[in-house]
């Protein structure tokens, strides 16, 4: 079975400062990994995913995580936050074959942004 | 596209009563996932359906739970005997079993249902 670890349950950063979300995962077998954000008083929603192909993956809001397969790691970085990135970080994995859709998420990263 | 609903939005029963919750998916999406998410925790998968089948079912799922998707639109989820551990935030996710880029594997979010077993 898979399993994700979210080994910080907050970060606050100062606004403008670099960020690091770090995401760790469990699985015997191939993954997809996902990062989904959920801002105050909203549903989830997908940030940005790994299915395939380059380890780096982007964001349309400046987040970029990279897959690293010998560290079983998917970490979230972002060069500069600003405020309007205060929200809490889902990382997530499923199995990615077998037909399988069960996605595993981690408990979560509430990034606070502080002005 | 009106994004997935969930009704109703807050629940609030007596432990032993039966409650029923409804997903309306983005419509053109043919899987549909149920999660619970309880405090200080991620969404933890429940349930998922592709079309009416129900293909893949938690073991946290248990006899007190039942969900259906009769036509392959909406959801139900039922819990039955409700108990105060139910208590928790019932989310529903839908996706399209096919896509391209963005589309691929994403799974889109509904408000969720917060339900309070007292």
């Amino acid at each position: 079975a898979q399993s994700v670890t979210q080994l910080d349950s907050q970060v606050p950063v100062f606004e403008e400062a670099p960020v690091e979300l770090r995401c760790n995962y469990s699985s015997s077998v191939s993954v997809y990994l996902f990062w989904y954000v959920q801002y105050p008083n909203q549903g989830l929603q997908l940030l940005l995913k790994y299915l395939s192909g380059s380890t780096l993956v982007e964001s349309i809001n400046g987040f970029e995580a990279e897959f690293n397969k010998s560290q079983t790691s998917f970490h979230l970085r972002k060069p500069s936050v600003h405020i309007s990135d205060t929200a809490e970080y889902f990382c997530a994995v499923r199995l990615s074959s077998g037909g399988y859709q069960k996605v595993t998420f981690g408990t979560g990263t509430k990034l606070q942004v502080i002005p | 596209d009106t994004g997935v609903s969930q009704n109703p939005r807050h629940k609030i029963t007596k432990r032993g009563q039966n409650v029923t919750f409804r997903c309306d998916p983005i419509s053109e999406h043919n899987r549909l996932y149920w999660y619970r998410q309880t405090l200080g925790q991620g969404p933890e998968f429940l349930t998922y359906f592709q079309n009416e089948a129900q293909l893949e079912k938690s073991r946290l799922l248990s006899d007190r739970f039942s969900a259906e998707r009769p036509k392959g639109s909406f959801s139900t989820l039922e819990i039955q005997r409700t108990e105060q551990g139910d208590s928790a935030m019932y989310l529903c996710a839908s996706s399209p079993s096919s896509g391209q880029g963005f589309y691929q594997e994403t799974q889109y979010f509904g408000p969720g249902t917060r339900l309070l077993v007292l």
